[in-house]
């Protein structure tokens, strides 16, 4: 099982929808979260940081956590055209020596 | 402030020749990553240096592949006797500790022919 799991998709929204990013992670002792948006021939951006089970907001953005089933979401409401791309779910992992663990990205289609 | 730079941004190689890759991380981060990139894929984990500690070399794909971080500071990743499957943009991201926030820098495309 890999440290941090998400859908490839890609997944394809209409705009304005909500679009919604999941991501599982198999170490129970993992406290730090990010969502990091890569454009494509671009870098990773931070998006979001979360640490606690619930939710955070952040404009457009939700961050939801939960320790309990070991998921973590992106939610994007309204989204954009130019919020197409590929989204990355990181948590640290003590299992892997207490360095951050990505995921394989979720690509992200928004059609106008 | 300043991000995180790497050198050169794109570099191309005949197969078989050694290349050495840099990053300048920001200021006051103790730990520094290496990542590579293939054309569509996710990040693959090369290597890790997090302080005056031993660097987590786990990711590294082959012996021809090593990198060092001198002073805490600047890191050079260096690929010997290149191959054609070691195209890839490489990037490097620093943070403040081992598991905070990572910065990434813009990356250096190598391609190999």
């Amino acid at each position: 099982q890999k440290e941090v799991e998400q859908n490839s998709g890609p997944l394809s929204v209409p705009e304005g929808a909500i679009a919604s990013l999941n991501c599982t992670y198999s170490d129970r002792g993992s406290q730090s979260f990010f969502w990091y948006r890569q454009y494509s021939g671009k870098s990773p951006e931070l998006i979001m940081s979360i640490y606690s089970n619930g939710d955070k907001e952040d404009g457009r953005f939700t961050a939801q956590l939960n320790k309990a089933s070991q998921y973590v979401s992106l939610l994007i409401r309204d989204s954009q055209p130019s919020d197409s791309a590929t989204y990355l779910c990181a948590g640290d992992s003590y299992n892997q020596g207490g360095k951050l663990i990505f995921g394989q990205g979720t690509e992200l289609s928004v059609k106008p | 402030g300043a991000g995180v730079s790497q050198s050169p941004s794109n570099k191309v190689t005949e197969k078989g020749k050694d290349v050495e890759l840099r990053c300048d991380p920001i200021s006051g981060h103790t730990a520094l990553y290496w990542y590579r990139q293939s054309l569509g894929q996710g990040l693959e984990f090369l290597i890790y240096f997090q302080g005056n500690s031993a660097p987590d070399k786990s990711g590294l794909p082959s012996d021809r592949f090593s990198a060092e971080r001198t002073g805490g500071s600047v890191s050079t990743l260096t690929i010997q006797r290149t191959q054609q499957e070691d195209s890839a943009v490489y990037l490097c991201a620093s943070s403040l500790l081992g598991v905070d926030t990572q910065y990434f820098g813009p990356g250096t495309r190598l391609t190999v022919l």
